[in-house]
C-alpha cells in the first residue's frame, strides 16, 4: 500500500484565490510527521511546512497552512492568495518516528498552474 | 549560509561506466539521505547517514549502488555499471536530528541529472 497518496495530478487556480492540495497518508506508527515540499521548474526541493502527529493545532506558514485530520489520515496543504510563483510540483511526504527509519516517503506530486 | 550542494549538475555516461556523485551537506547536519526522482514521479529513498551509525541502505536498488560519507561530512553516491534505467535525478538532502531521535526537516541539494546513453 502507497503510504502517501496525492489524487491530483494536476490543479489549476485564479491568482489570488485559495487553492487545496489533497494528500492522505498510511501508518501504523502513532507518532509521525507530514511535509509539504515545492518543486518549481528547477528542480530544487524547498521545504514549506510541517504538521507533528500529535500536534494540536494546524501548522500555518504564511500564506500555507496544513489541514490535518489525523481520523481521516489527511495532510492537506492550503495555498491563500494565490501567485503565479506559486506555479511548481508539491510533494506531500511523511516521516516514521518509531520505526527508525527517517527517511521521507514520498507522493507522486500535484502539478499547479496558477493562471492570471 | 550555504545550503546542501551537489556535483555534478549533470552527467552523461555511456551504459556500463562507473559514475560517482557527490554531496556536501549542510554544515551541522549530521543525517543526510540521498534520493532519486525519475521522470515525472515522486522521491524515491535509497540511503540514510547518521552520524557514525552504520548507514541505512534499505532503498538501494540493487548492488550496484554504494555510498559512503567520510568523516562525517561530504558523501558519494556510486553506481557501478550504469544502465539506461539508472538515468533519474539524484536528490542528496541533509537534517538536523533531535534528542529524540526524530530528525528535523530535510534541506535538499540542486541534485544531479544522471542520463546513461
Amino acid at each position: 500500500a502507497q503510504k502517501i497518496t496525492q489524487t491530483q495530478p494536476g490543479m489549476f487556480v485564479q491568482e489570488k484565490e485559495a487553492v487545496t492540495l489533497d494528500c492522505t497518508y498510511d501508518t501504523s506508527d502513532p507518532s509521525y510527521g507530514l511535509f509539504w515540499y515545492k518543486q518549481p521548474s528547477s528542480g530544487e526541493m524547498i521545504f514549506l511546512i510541517y504538521q507533528g502527529s500529535y500536534d494540536q493545532q494546524n501548522a500555518t506558514e504564511g500564506r500555507y497552512s496544513l489541514n490535518f485530520q489525523k481520523a481521516r489520515k489527511s495532510a492537506n496543504l492550503v495555498i491563500s492568495a494565490s501567485q503565479l510563483g506559486d506555479s511548481a510540483m508539491y510533494f506531500c511526504a511523511m516521516r516514521e518516528d518509531q520505526t527508525g527509519a527517517n527517511n521521507l516517503f514520498f507522493g507522486t506530486g500535484t502539478r499547479l498552474t496558477v493562471i492570471p | 549560509g550555504a545550503g546542501v550542494s551537489q556535483s555534478p549538475s549533470n552527467k552523461v555516461t555511456e551504459k556500463g561506466k562507473d559514475v560517482e556523485l557527490r554531496c556536501d551537506p549542510i554544515s551541522g547536519h549530521t543525517a543526510l539521505y540521498w534520493y532519486r526522482q525519475s521522470l515525472g514521479q515522486g522521491l524515491e529513498f535509497l540511503i540514510y547517514f547518521q552520524g557514525n551509525s552504520a548507514p541505512d541502505k534499505s532503498g538501494l536498488p540493487s548492488d550496484r549502488f554504494s555510498a559512503e560519507r567520510t568523516g562525517g561530512s561530504v558523501s558519494t553516491l556510486t553506481i557501478q555499471r550504469t544502465q539506461q534505467e539508472d538515468s533519474a535525478v539524484y536528490l542528496c538532502a541533509s537534517s538536523l536530528r533531535g534528542t529524540s531521535g526524530t530528525t528535523y526537516e530535510q534541506y535538499f541539494g540542486p541534485g544531479t541529472r544522471l542520463t546513461v546513453t
